[in-house]
């Protein structure tokens, strides 16, 4: 257990559904990421939240929309997705960014996507 | 450019030996950080040992210590005694000074490591 924790853990759906990824970490983390993990590609850094703002998003499709409502919870809102998009989806927590060494990232489960 | 190049998909080795995982990076910033993950089949990535660019030393951590090659900037793992638990995926990962402040991460393509009894 990481302390990072995310449901579902596996989730289907169809190109014209629209479903949410959680994730929720109660480590006092500040920081908070959504990582897409497809097959034989490096994890892809998608969105980036510090003090619940938004910091980055990495030129992620406007069909996937993050939302942070404190700093302990994270969804990814998903609408219209494309079956290249089945991918597991991690997210992961660190603390405040403003301690710079080895700030190691915690990661959840992550959820196993699959877009039909 | 990759700028975190793994170049062992995948490994197998005897359980008890020592097993070396490669990793190179590229970066321009003199300040950066290198992580390694593992990454069992149920999922999360565990963190595993870091080493800071400005460390002297090569960082240990139990069985697993980081061979940290500045000039060559390679960062391998070595897993020591390794065990039919360390079986699973493992990614190694780099900071630049660039991003301290906003944790992100560059990952490499991993290497899965099988340990047979």
């Amino acid at each position: 257990e990481t302390g990072v924790t995310q449901t579902p853990r596996h989730l289907v759906m169809g190109m014209t559904n629209k479903k949410s990824l959680k994730c929720e970490q109660h480590l006092g983390h500040n920081a908070m990421y959504w990582y897409k993990q497809s097959a034989k590609k490096p994890l892809e850094l998608m969105f980036v939240y510090n003090f619940k703002e938004q910091t980055e998003n990495n030129s992620v499709p406007s069909r996937f929309s993050p939302e942070c409502p404190n700093s302990s919870h994270l969804f990814l809102h998903l609408h219209t997705l494309q079956p290249e998009d089945s991918a597991l989806y991690l997210c992961a927590s660190s603390q405040d960014p403003a301690a710079l060494e080895n700030t190691e990232a915690f990661f959840g489960q992550g959820t196993r996507l699959t877009v039909v | 450019a990759q700028k975190i190049t793994q170049t062992q998909p995948g490994m197998f080795v005897q359980e008890k030996e020592a097993v070396t995982l490669d990793c190179t990076y590229d970066t321009s910033d003199p300040s950066y950080g290198l992580f390694w993950y593992k990454q069992p089949s149920s999922g999360e990535m565990i963190f595993l040992i870091y080493q800071g660019s400005y460390d002297q030393q090569n960082a240990t951590e139990g069985r697993y210590s980081l061979n940290f090659q500045k000039a060559r900037k390679s960062a391998n793992l070595v897993i020591s005694a390794s065990q039919l638990g360390d079986s699973a995926m493992y990614f190694c990962a780099m900071r630049e000074g660039s991003n301290f402040g906003n944790e992100k991460l560059t990952f490499g393509t991993g290497t899965r490591l099988t340990i047979i009894p």
